[in-house]
C-alpha cells in the first residue's frame, strides 16, 4: 500500500514570497491533517479535513495560510506571504477513521521542509 | 481542552539500559493515547496505541507503555536500549470534540543512546 505522499521535500524562499505544498493521502483515508513542526517542537495541528470539509482550523493563521482538499482526496497548503517564523517542516497525515468510529493511528508523509530567508 | 506534557526534552541512556520516556496528559474525557517515533528527515510512525481494554500495550521494536488513569500518565518503556532506538519520540492524545477526533502532540523527547 502506498504511503502519504508530499511534495516538494525542500523549499527555500524569501520572506513575502508565496509557497504551496501538496499532499496525497493513503487511498480511502477520509481524514487529512496538516501539521507544522518547528525545529525542536512537537507537531502543531494547522487544519484537519474530513473528506472535503474542515473539522478544525482554529490554529491556522488565516491571514496568510490557506488549505483546500478538493474532491476529498489531495490537499494543498499555501502560505502567502511567507514570514521568517514560517520556517518549519509541514507534515501531512491521514487516517481511516470517521467520526464515531474506531480511533486509528495517523499515517504521516515525510514532510516538506520550508526555509524562509 | 486536551494537552500533553513530555518530561525531559532529552533522555540519554547507555546501550542495553532501560529506556523510560514520560508522558502525562490532560483530558476531561477518556483519551486515546499514542506514541510515535521520528527518525531524522522522516515523518512520524506509530509505535503503539491505547484505545480501550488492557492498559499495558505493546508496540513495535520492543517498546511498551502503560495507561494509568489515576496518574494521567502513559509512559513509554523498553527494557534494553539499542543504538537504533536513537530518535525523537512523541506522545499524543486524541479526544472527541464535537463529533470529531482531534489529535494533540507533546513537544517530543530526544532519545540518545551511548555505546
Amino acid at each position: 500500500e502506498a504511503g502519504v505522499a508530499q511534495s516538494p521535500r525542500y523549499k527555500i524562499i524569501e520572506k513575502r514570497q508565496s509557497v504551496a505544498f501538496w499532499c496525497n493521502p493513503i487511498s480511502g483515508h477520509a481524514t487529512l491533517y496538516w501539521y507544522q513542526q518547528i525545529l525542536g517542537q512537537g507537531p502543531k495541528l494547522l487544519i484537519q479535513f474530513q473528506n472535503n470539509g474542515v473539522v478544525d482550523d482554529s490554529q491556522l493563521p488565516k491571514d496568510r495560510f490557506s488549505a483546500e482538499r478538493l474532491k476529498g482526496v489531495d490537499s494543498t497548503l499555501k502560505i502567502q506571504p511567507a514570514k521568517l517564523e514560517d520556517s518549519a517542516v509541514y507534515l501531512c497525515a491521514s487516517s481511516l477513521e470517521l467520526a464515531g468510529r474506531r480511533i486509528g493511528e495517523l499515517f504521516f508523509g515525510e514532510g516538506s521542509r520550508l526555509t524562509v530567508l | 481542552a486536551q494537552s500533553v506534557t513530555q518530561l525531559g526534552s532529552h533522555v540519554s541512556v547507555s546501550e542495553g539500559a532501560l529506556v523510560l520516556l514520560r508522558c502525562n496528559y490532560s483530558s476531561s474525557v477518556p483519551p486515546y493515547l499514542f506514541w510515535y517515533v521520528q527518525y531524522p528527515n522522516q515523518g512520524l510512525q506509530l509505535l503503539l496505541k491505547y484505545t480501550t481494554g488492557a492498559t499495558l500495550v505493546k508496540g513495535i521494536n520492543g517498546f511498551e507503555a502503560e495507561f494509568k488513569k489515576s496518574e494521567t500518565s502513559f509512559h513509554l518503556t523498553k527494557p534494553s536500549a539499542h543504538m537504533s532506538d536513537a530518535a525523537e519520540y512523541f506522545c499524543a492524545v486524541t479526544t472527541a470534540s464535537g463529533g470529531s477526533y482531534i489529535p494533540t502532540f507533546g513537544r517530543g523527547t530526544s532519545l540518545i543512546v551511548h555505546p
